[in-house]
């Protein structure tokens, strides 16, 4: 069974631009998460999806992050604009279950 | 003061020794306790999880739960070096009342840990 993917798995921005991250879940898998982690920190969730309607969005910062979720499937994550704080690994998981299976993240640079 | 409380470590063992690994918490609504385990540069993965108190194990690992003392606990026995990794607690309030179902996780900061040949 293929895990979650991600891409791109490293993106180095300069503050105030825009990026985009790309998450493939399990096959079979309705629920998608994105979480963010900072360096020496645990994974902090910022938006949980059912099949393609948001569950849980309230800790992801509405004014410079969105995230969509078409078709059930795919979800991609965008930061525009980034700002230095926002430097971390953003990790995609995905649960059928209960038990979340996640990708290997993308880390991101902002400088 | 955080949800979840993981001692930051590092802690640096020698191979064959037992690592204890611990966390607290404040919600007392947390019914769900897991242990993750993320290798440099991964994404984390499912150790063990426990449903309310008690211990359990699986081989080499044994995780604790005291939720009187909002207290849980992994010990790793005879560690080897491919046990070196990230150890990350994780809770969760179980969504209905039969505790089949859980919530978002809350994450500890996480603990280093390497063992040396």
């Amino acid at each position: 069974e293929a895990g979650v993917a991600q891409s791109p798995r490293y993106k180095i921005i300069e503050k105030r631009q825009s990026v985009a991250f790309w998450c493939n879940p399990i096959s079979g898998h309705a629920t998608l998460y994105w979480y963010q982690q900072i360096l020496g920190q645990g994974p902090k969730l910022l938006i949980q999806f059912q099949n393609n309607g948001v569950v849980d969005d309230s800790q992801l910062p509405k004014d410079r992050f969105s995230a969509e979720r078409l078709k059930g499937v795919d979800s991609t994550l965008k930061i525009q604009p980034a700002k230095l704080e926002d430097s971390a690994v953003y990790l995609c998981a995905s649960s059928k279950n209960n038990e979340q299976f996640f990708g290997p993240g993308t880390r991101l640079t902002v400088l | 003061q955080k949800e979840v409380e993981q001692d930051p470590g590092p802690l640096s063992v020698p191979e064959g020794a037992i690592v204890s690994l611990n966390c607290t918490y404040s919600n007392s609504a947390f019914q769900y306790f897991m242990w993750y385990r993320q290798y440099s540069r991964k994404g984390p993965e499912l150790l063990m999880y426990t449903y309310s108190s008690g211990n359990k194990e699986d081989g080499r690992f044994t995780a604790q739960v005291d939720k009187s003392s909002k207290y849980i606990s992994l010990f790793i026995r005879d560690s080897q070096p491919s046990d070196s990794a990230t150890y990350l607690c994780a809770m969760s309030e179980a969504l209905n009342a039969g505790g089949t179902s859980y919530g978002k996780l809350t994450f500890g900061q996480g603990t280093i840990l390497t063992v040396h040949p």
